[in-house]
């Protein structure tokens, strides 16, 4: 398996605008989670899926984000739009079910707003 | 709510150092612990993990974690640290209640100079 997918990789956009990241989890697993990481403020969680429905979107900042899981095999994220504090690194990852041991990260999508 | 705090955000070390992180919690019931770690350039790893059984926990590239419960803590060691050390770290809890909510402390750098 090639692992959780993100894309793209680097994402530079204007404020304003909007930003959709793109998570493909790996194949059988259940759970799909969305993480920012900043330096201020290090990892936190923005919400997760279980069986491609939200369960917990508490952590999502405000409005301007939003997250969907259409099926299984994709996620997005969505920033609209979007603001230079926005800047970040973005994770997604994923597990097989509960009480799994680990979560498996994508590699990120560094986003940055000007 | 629960809270990871990680203390030390910045650690230099030279090689054959040894390391020891903090990272306490503020849950207090059934916890599982994690450990995980960022080298540059790369995606989140599982350095080790406390589920139960034995406190004191053998990860990966000779760390170890040990977790004391009347402390609510959970610091990472390691004996003798080496350049490929060099990278964040991360300690993360989720409880039982919470189902899944892995929360993740600020992260500590550690810089290990040759």
């Amino acid at each position: 398996d090639a692992g959780v997918i993100q894309s793209p990789r680097h994402e530079v956009t204007e404020m304003g605008q909007e930003v959709t990241l793109r998570c493909k989890p790996i194949s059988g697993h259940d759970y799909l989670f969305w993480y920012r990481q900043t330096m201020m403020r290090g990892l936190e969680l923005l919400i997760y899926f279980n069986n491609n429905v939200p369960i917990d979107d508490s952590g999502m900042p405000e409005d301007r984000f939003s997250a969907k899981m259409p099926n299984a095999s994709f996620s997005t994220l969505k920033i609209q739009p979007s603001e230079p504090r926005d800047s970040a690194v973005y994770f997604c990852a994923s597990t097989p079910g509960p009480r799994e041991e680990k979560l498996f990260f994508g590699s990120g999508t560094q986003l940055s707003v000007l | 709510a629960q809270s990871v705090s990680q203390h030390n955000h910045h650690v230099i070390l030279s090689e054959a150092a040894s390391l020891e992180l903090g990272c306490n919690y503020s849950y207090g019931g059934t916890v599982n612990l994690f450990w995980y770690v960022q080298y540059p350039g790369q995606h989140l790893q599982l350095l080790l993990k406390y589920f139960s059984g034995d406190p004191l926990v053998k990860g990966i590239k000779g760390f170890e974690a040990e977790f004391i419960k009347s402390k609510f803590s959970f610091n990472l060691r390691k004996p003798s640290v080496q350049w490929s050390d060099t990278a964040e770290y991360f300690c993360a809890v989720n409880d039982e209640d919470s189902s899944y909510k892995l929360i993740f402390g600020s992260g500590t750098r550690l810089l290990v100079r040759p």
